[in-house]
């Protein structure tokens, strides 16, 4: 089945902690995504990555690194300096710039 | 500064009946325009495109019309089922070297009724 994963689906964190989210697809896209979404609000851009070995800043990338050391993963990490971290956070993947895939995101909540 | 606005947070529609989902944007350096629906706490499910040389596109139920001049899109879904109830996002999108950055709107809440 090929599709785009992400976990854990919940996830919890203390204030001051680093957390990483997963993100892996199968479907060979080149580049991939990785949103916020806010409650009453639409999704915004984190990351996105072309190619392996490069991602550029989104719209509100403060508080957020990323790598792409492989085609299939895109790990996002939530660093301590993001102010508001608790929200869903949904990845994408696609085919050059066409349609963006959604994987069944994960729920960040900070405790 | 909300570049895709989608003015309505909820529309009610009778089952069977069409519904029309209202989409406005501010930058035309947007070419490309998508539509998703979403379930809550789930990932938004890609349904229909469209690219800024058409007007028009359709696929079963699903048609999304574009006026470039009114910077103005939307989607109408004919008929309504109960199973179109959810949360539908207007996108669009501005070329970005070879991936694509994609602006959402707010979303509208879609309730199909009996």
């Amino acid at each position: 089945d090929g599709g785009i994963t992400q976990s854990p689906k919940y996830l919890f964190r203390k204030e001051g902690q680093n957390v990483t989210l997963s993100c892996e697809q199968n479907l060979n896209h080149d580049a991939m995504y990785w949103y916020r979404q806010d409650p009453g609000q639409g999704l915004r851009l984190i990351y996105y990555s072309q190619i392996v070995n490069d991602f550029q800043k989104g719209d509100i990338a403060e508080g957020y690194s990323v790598s792409r050391e492989k085609k299939e993963s895109f790990p996002l990490t939530v660093t301590s300096a993001q102010k508001n971290p608790t929200a869903f956070y949904l990845c994408a993947s696609s085919i050059g710039r066409y349609t963006q895939y959604f994987g069944p995101g994960t729920r960040l909540t900070v405790l | 500064d909300q570049q895709v606005k989608q003015n309505s947070p909820s529309l009610s529609v009778q089952e069977g009946r069409i519904s029309i989902l209202n989409c406005d944007y501010t930058n035309s350096m947007f070419d490309y325009f998508l539509w998703y629906k979403k379930y809550p706490a789930e990932g938004p499910t890609f349904l229909i495109s469209i690219s800024s040389i058409k007007d028009k596109n359709e696929d079963g139920r699903f048609t999304v019309f574009l006026n470039k001049s009114a910077k103005h899109l939307s989607l109408h879904i004919v008929p309504s089922q109960p199973g179109d109830s959810a949360v539908y996002f207007c996108a669009a999108s501005a070329l970005s070297g070879t991936a694509s950055k994609l602006t959402f709107g707010t979303g509208t809440r879609l309730q199909v009724t009996l």
